[in-house]
């Protein structure tokens, strides 16, 4: 079925570090991919999103790239800020009508 | 606009206690789904509701009913409330018109309701 693996968390960072969570994911078809974050007390928000392969996502300074060769989309930001911090999901979706979520990485940026 | 509004933010029941967790979205959209998010498991669709009038089972919704009672609501009913529901859960809508693939609909989610069965 279909699946998303991503990086475990925690992850911890100083601030302007270079962020990187990976994020593979296996499925029928050809799904679309996303990024959702969710800060704290808060519901998800998308973050960014890519529909085809070799597409790159983009918003707030994150990126992600959409690889259908090595089923990936990780998710990058060249200088993270404390407001940065927050928990990341990864997902994907095959044209049924609901997202599968990866478990999740918090991030937390230390000033 | 408020976007998609929940409530209650929290609950506590005890064991076969039934309850209806209420949510309300005013930004049109036809799709609306109910998630429930636990630790290490990101989130899973419990029900999901195409479109006014219709409802389909998700992932996990075994222990759980659902009412899409007009294009605006979608509420999420547990009959009876078992420990294993302890959980948080979002309500989250999408879409003015029907997904297209490539020409995805942005799911905009609620705030949560942090449930805790006893």
């Amino acid at each position: 079925g279909d699946s998303v693996t991503q990086m475990e968390g925690p992850v911890t960072l100083s601030e302007e570090a270079f962020l990187t969570i990976n994020c593979t994911y296996t499925a029928t078809g050809y799904p679309s991919l996303f990024w959702y974050v969710q800060y704290p007390g808060e519901g998800l928000q998308l973050l960014l999103k890519a529909t085809k392969a070799d597409d790159k996502g983009s918003n707030k300074g994150f990126e992600a790239t959409y690889r259908k060769e090595t089923t990936s989309f990780h998710l990058e930001k060249g200088s993270v800020q404390v407001s940065d911090s927050a928990v990341y999901f990864c997902a994907l979706k095959t044209g049924a009508n609901n997202l599968f979520f990866g478990t999740g990485t918090r991030l937390t940026v230390i000033p | 606009n408020a976007g998609v509004t929940q409530t209650p933010k929290f609950q506590v029941l005890k064991t076969g206690q039934s309850m209806t967790l209420q949510c309300a979205q005013d930004m049109n959209h036809n799709s609306m789904y109910w998630y429930r998010q636990d630790p290490g498991m990101g989130l899973r669709l419990i029900y999901y509701s195409a479109s006014e009038g219709t409802t389909d089972k998700g992932e996990v919704p075994n222990g759980y009913n659902v009412s899409r009672l007009n294009k605006r609501e979608f509420s999420l009913r547990l009959e009876s409330a078992a420990p294993s529901q302890t959980s948080v859960y979002f309500c989250a809508s999408s879409g003015r018109g029907p997904d297209i693939v490539g020409v995805e609909n942005e799911q905009f989610f609620g705030p949560g309701t942090r449930l805790t069965v006893l």
